[in-house]
């Protein structure tokens, strides 16, 4: 089954914890990004990947860090350092630069507790 | 800078009206312009969108957009609303002119809620 997936749906974290999201896609798309949504404020990009093993910042990287080791894989770790991590995080991917399209995964929810 | 925006955050429309939901954008260059439907709790659904060639795009589930260059819009429409139609709404812009590093990144508007009401 094509398409992309997104784990755990439902994350809660302590304070001074790191937790990381998961994201696999299988459509053989070369680029991947992270968004971050919040009520009222649309959907904000933390980080975005175009080749595997490259990154780049997004608006608000701050707390955040990826790796793209592997064309189908680009995992998002909140860190302790992120001072608001209750949100829902978006993975999206496109076929490459050119691509107009992007598209989405079911997305992930996470909870500071 | 790149710049969308959606002026109402919710639109309320009575099933089997016409609808639309506003979007109006800015870029330095010429756009993409896109449009996508959230339902509660799931991702970002694609809809349609403009790239070139006709101002009118045709999209999933019956809905359309205009794209009107002079007046800098995007707006969604559907002929006959349905209660399944009801759902968060983003608008999204690319420069089309930027297709490498940060230029090449999507900006979306807020969202506008339909409330489709029998």
């Amino acid at each position: 089954d094509g398409g992309i997936t997104q784990s755990p749906k439902y994350l809660f974290r302590k304070e001074g914890q790191n937790v990381t999201l998961s994201c696999e896609q299988n459509l053989n798309h070369d680029a991947m990004y992270w968004y971050r949504q919040d009520p009222g404020q649309g959907l904000r990009l933390i980080y975005y990947s175009q080749i595997v093993n490259d990154f780049q910042k997004g608006d608000i990287a701050e707390g955040y860090s990826v790796s793209r080791e592997k064309k189908e894989s680009f995992p998002l770790t909140v860190t302790s350092a992120q001072k608001n991590p209750t949100a829902f995080y978006l993975c999206a991917t496109k076929l490459d630069t050119s691509g107009n399209t992007i598209y989405f995964g079911e997305g992930s929810w996470l909870t500071v507790v | 800078a790149q710049s969308v925006a959606q002026p109402e955050d919710q639109v309320n429309v009575a099933e089997g009206n016409p609808l639309t939901v506003k979007c109006t954008y800015s870029v330095s260059g010429n756009p993409y312009l896109f449009w996508y439907v959230q339902y509660p709790n799931r991702g970002l659904q694609f809809l349609l969108k403009y790239i070139t060639g006709d101002n009118l795009v045709k999209g999933s589930y019956g809905f359309e957009a205009e794209f009107n260059k002079s007046q800098t819009s995007f707006h969604l429409k559907k002929p006959s609303a349905l209660v399944s139609d009801s759902a968060l709404y983003f608008c999204a812009v690319r420069d089309r002119g930027r297709v490498t590093g940060g230029g090449n990144k999507l900006t979306f508007g807020t969202g506008t809620q339909l409330k489709v009401e029998l």
